[in-house]
């Protein structure tokens, strides 16, 4: 079955320092969604990516759609600690109602 | 506006005994869905439900039942709790039933614990 892997599962910066995580589908997707988990709380949404290629920005954070439609990226630009949690992609892959989730990557960021 | 509501917060079970998780959107939203979360596992979708009366199994559906008899809930049945079931349950929502461009709005989560 399709199957989304996210690296680095976990992820140890210094604020002010930069972050990445990476999503990667067996699958192509039709569109894919970022979201972040406080600890403690409940997945909430970031964004979503819909054409090959795409490229969006929110203040510090910068996210990727591939080419081909299956990876994606989320890059954060000097971490603080409130960008603390784990972060994790969702992907619906084309002509199913399914989000796939990936496996997310845990943030910890040192003051 | 709740949002998305999901009863109880916590749960303890023993093996065998039976239960209902309850969730409730008020966006009427066509979509809903139940995912487990389990350490280092991301979340795993169970069910979903495209609308009223239509529901389909996710990736991990065995020992969970599920119907969708209105737009607003959509109950989550373990017929025969297992402690593999130990997890937290989380309720996601949203508009569109061609599930695209529209954000999950997911509930505050069960903390269920079977013995």
């Amino acid at each position: 079955g399709q199957q989304v892997m996210q690296i680095p599962q976990y992820q140890h910066v210094q604020e002010g320092e930069d972050f990445t995580t990476y999503c990667n589908s067996s699958t192509t997707l039709s569109n894919i969604q970022w979201y972040k988990q406080r600890p403690g709380g409940h997945p909430v949404f970031l964004i979503q990516l819909v054409k090959s290629g795409e490229v969006k920005k929110q203040k510090r954070l910068t996210f990727q759609f591939g080419e081909a439609k299956k990876n994606s990226s989320l890059h954060i630009t000097a971490t603080q600690t409130t960008d603390v949690g784990t972060y994790f992609c969702a992907g619906l892959t084309s002509g199913t109602y399914k989000y796939i989730f990936g496996t997310g990557t845990r943030l910890k960021v040192l003051a | 506006n709740a949002g998305v509501t999901q009863t109880p917060k916590f749960q303890v079970l023993k093996t065998g005994q039976s239960m209902t998780l309850q969730c409730a959107q008020d966006m009427n939203h066509e979509y809903m869905s139940w995912y487990r979360q389990d350490p280092g596992m991301g979340l795993r979708l169970i069910h979903y439900s495209v609308g009223a009366g239509i529901t389909d199994q996710g990736e991990v559906p065995n020992g969970y039942n599920v119907s969708r008899s209105t737009t607003e809930d959509f109950p989550l049945r373990l017929l025969s709790a297992a402690p593999s079931q130990t997890s937290v349950y989380f309720c996601a929502s949203h508009a569109n039933r061609l599930a695209a461009y529209n954000e999950q709005f997911f509930g505050p989560g069960t903390r269920l614990t079977v013995l």
